[in-house]
This record gives structure tokens, sequence and C-alpha cells, in this order.
């Protein structure tokens, strides 16, 4: 079965300053996908970014990068310069197989932003 | 611009009812999943649907049976419903070849309270 592991309930980060979301995995599948999702206060899910575990290279978007470490199954996103909007829940999720593809998801971070 | 559209945001509905929740996506996706979340449990897989008429259980299949008849338009169904049903909704849909990055794309979400 696969295992998304999120410790951090809650973080919170001062505007401009990068902030680090801890995300652990567990899975017996040889190839896999991560990726991360967040969630404002509105509730809609927006994707941020995804990770191939045979990519060569750690994920980036913007402002958005994954630092990818497949020996210790983690998948941490960092959050460079921090804006206000950023405040939000963050959700770490493993592409399911077994499921059509599903998701599963960790439990999540909220994450506040402050001025 | 794709979406996924659901029937309602917010629903209030009486113990024992039948209970109908309406998810339709325009990016012609044959994948289609029901999401449940509650807080400090992130999202779990209710069912999904890789086609047309075809349906899986999730993780958390009772108490609710889907239907989908039409390749766009994926139903969640509660039979009767039942105050532990109160909850988050989400809809989602990827392509079938979702394994390989594609993200999946989510609704708004409805919030369902059962009194």
């Amino acid at each position: 079965a696969q295992k998304i592991t999120q410790t951090q309930p809650g973080m919170f980060v001062q505007e401009k300053e990068a902030v680090t979301l801890d995300c652990t995995y567990d899975t017996s599948d040889p190839s896999y996908g991560l990726f991360w999702y967040k969630q404002p206060s509105s509730g809609e899910m927006i994707f941020l970014i995804y990770q191939g575990s045979y990519d060569q290279q750690n994920a980036t978007e913007g402002r958005y990068s994954l630092n990818f470490q497949k020996a210790r199954k983690s998948a941490n996103l960092v959050i460079s310069a921090s804006q206000l909007g950023d405040s939000a829940m963050y959700f770490c999720a493993i592409l399911n197989s077994n499921s059509g593809y599903a998701l599963n998801f960790g439990k999540g971070t909220s994450l506040l932003v402050t001025p | 611009d794709v979406k996924v559209t659901q029937s309602s945001r917010y629903l209030v509905k009486r113990t024992g009812e039948k209970v109908f929740l309406e998810c339709v996506q325009d990016m012609d996706h044959e994948n289609m999943f029901w999401y449940r979340q509650d807080p400090g449990l992130g999202l779990r897989l209710i069912y999904f649907s890789y086609d047309v008429k075809m349906k899986e259980k999730g993780d958390i299949p009772e108490g609710y049976s889907v239907s989908r008849e039409k390749k766009e338009r994926f139903s969640l169904i509660l039979e009767s419903a039942s105050t532990n049903q109160t909850s988050m909704y989400l809809c989602a849909s990827s392509s079938r070849l979702a394994g390989e990055g594609d993200e999946q794309f989510f609704g708004p979400g409805t919030r369902l309270t059962v009194l």
C-alpha cells in the first residue's frame, strides 16, 4: 500500500522568506509520481508541481521547487519568497496505480504567511 | 479554460434522504474520481471510474454508490444519508495516461451537511 506522511500540521513563515513543507512517502512501486496541491480557504485544489520517480532533476515551477530525495523517500516542497497569498493548506500526494491513477493524499500542512 | 464543475457548493440534507452529487468535466477525460475531505484526514478516495459504465471502489466506499452513464458526468449517490457523511466532497478527473504526471483537475467541492 502507498502512504504519504506530512508531519507538520501547521507552519508559519514571514513574507519574502523561504519555507519547506515536509513530505515522506512509502510505496513498493518501482515507478511512481508525486504531486503537491494547494488549497486556499475558498476550497479549490490547485496543482503546483509534479515529480516522477525517474526524473533526473528536481522539479521546479516558478517559486515552487521540489527537494526530491529518493533514497530517503522524501519529496519536500520549497516555496521561495513567500507571499501573503501563499497562505493555504498544502497537500502532498502519490499516484496510486492500483486505483485508476487516483491520488493518495497526506493529511496536509496549513501554511500561514505573516507580513 | 478546462473545467470540472459540481452541481452544488453547499447542500443541507436530512438523515435518511437520498442525495445526488453531480460532477461534469469538459476535458474528455477517461478517469473520474470522488474524494471526501475531512479536517485532519486529508482527502480519501470513495470511488473512481476509468470509463463509461465502469466503476471501482476506493478506500471508503461504504454508504456510497456512483453512476457514470456518460463520459463527462460522474455522480455520487448517498442512498440514505447519515450524519457521519457530513463532509466536503471533491470530484476530479484526469486523462487515461495520467500515470506520467498529468495532473488531476478538481471541481470546487460540495460541502454537504446532514442533519
